[in-house]
């Protein structure tokens, strides 16, 4: 079975301040991985997502997470956060196989960014 | 275009009673799948359906839940008999087709709360 790991469970920046949010996953086969963002009263979206190749993934809004198979991680960083970047990040990863479509979820971080 | 539509987004109701979740998924799209998210929990997965079809209900708990996706309207969550326990997110998600390669749109949550 998978599992999802995502270190903490809130985080408070000031802006311009640098972001990485940890996310580990447990899973014995080739997985996808993906981050979505959840604002505040909004639906989840997704930031970016690694399914091959490059294992530095660029997402919207300047993120980008970089895939660590040694490691089982998949963190997401962010140079510069803004206060708009307040929201739940959650981790997500499914089996990477043809017909595969569940996703399993971490227990989501949320970032609070101060003006 | 509208994304995935949820209703209602919060929902109240005492032990014992009936919790209907509506998920609309978003236009072109004929496969749902339903999620839950406990307090202080990610998000695990449900069930998946396509148009009047059942394909996986897995995470489904084995009595009191039901879901479906009518040929017309939307797809149905449907929780008999609520317990406390029941309290958490629920949310829809939806897909032009299952498997790998298709992203999952997500709507923003039904929030049931048990008294």
């Amino acid at each position: 079975a998978q599992s999802v790991s995502q270190h903490n469970h809130h985080v408070i920046l000031s802006e311009a301040a640098s972001l990485e949010l940890g996310c580990n996953y447990s899973y014995g086969g080739t997985v996808n991985l993906f981050w979505y963002v959840q604002y505040p009263g909004q639906h989840l979206q997704l930031l970016l997502k690694y399914f091959s190749g490059d294992p530095l993934v660029k997402g919207i809004k300047g993120f980008e997470a970089e895939f660590i198979k040694s490691k089982f991680s998949f963190n997401l960083r962010k140079p510069s956060v803004q206060w708009s970047d307040t929201a739940e990040y959650f981790c997500a990863v499914r089996d990477s196989g043809a017909g595969s479509y569940q996703l399993t979820f971490g227990k989501g971080t949320k970032l609070s960014v101060i003006p | 275009n509208a994304g995935v539509m949820q209703n209602p987004r919060h929902l109240v109701r005492r032990r014992g009673q009936e919790a209907r979740l509506r998920c609309s998924p978003m236009k072109g799209h004929s496969h749902v799948y339903w999620y839950r998210q406990l307090p202080e929990e990610g998000l695990k997965f449900m069930v998946y359906l396509q148009k009047e079809n059942i394909i996986d209900e897995s995470g489904m708990p084995k009595e009191r839940f039901s879901a479906e996706f009518p040929k017309e309207g939307p797809s149905i969550l449907r929780i008999q008999q609520v317990v406390r326990g029941d309290s958490a997110a629920y949310f829809c998600a939806s897909s032009p087709a299952g498997g790998r390669g298709n992203e999952q749109f997500f709507g923003p949550g039904t929030r049931l709360t048990v008294l």
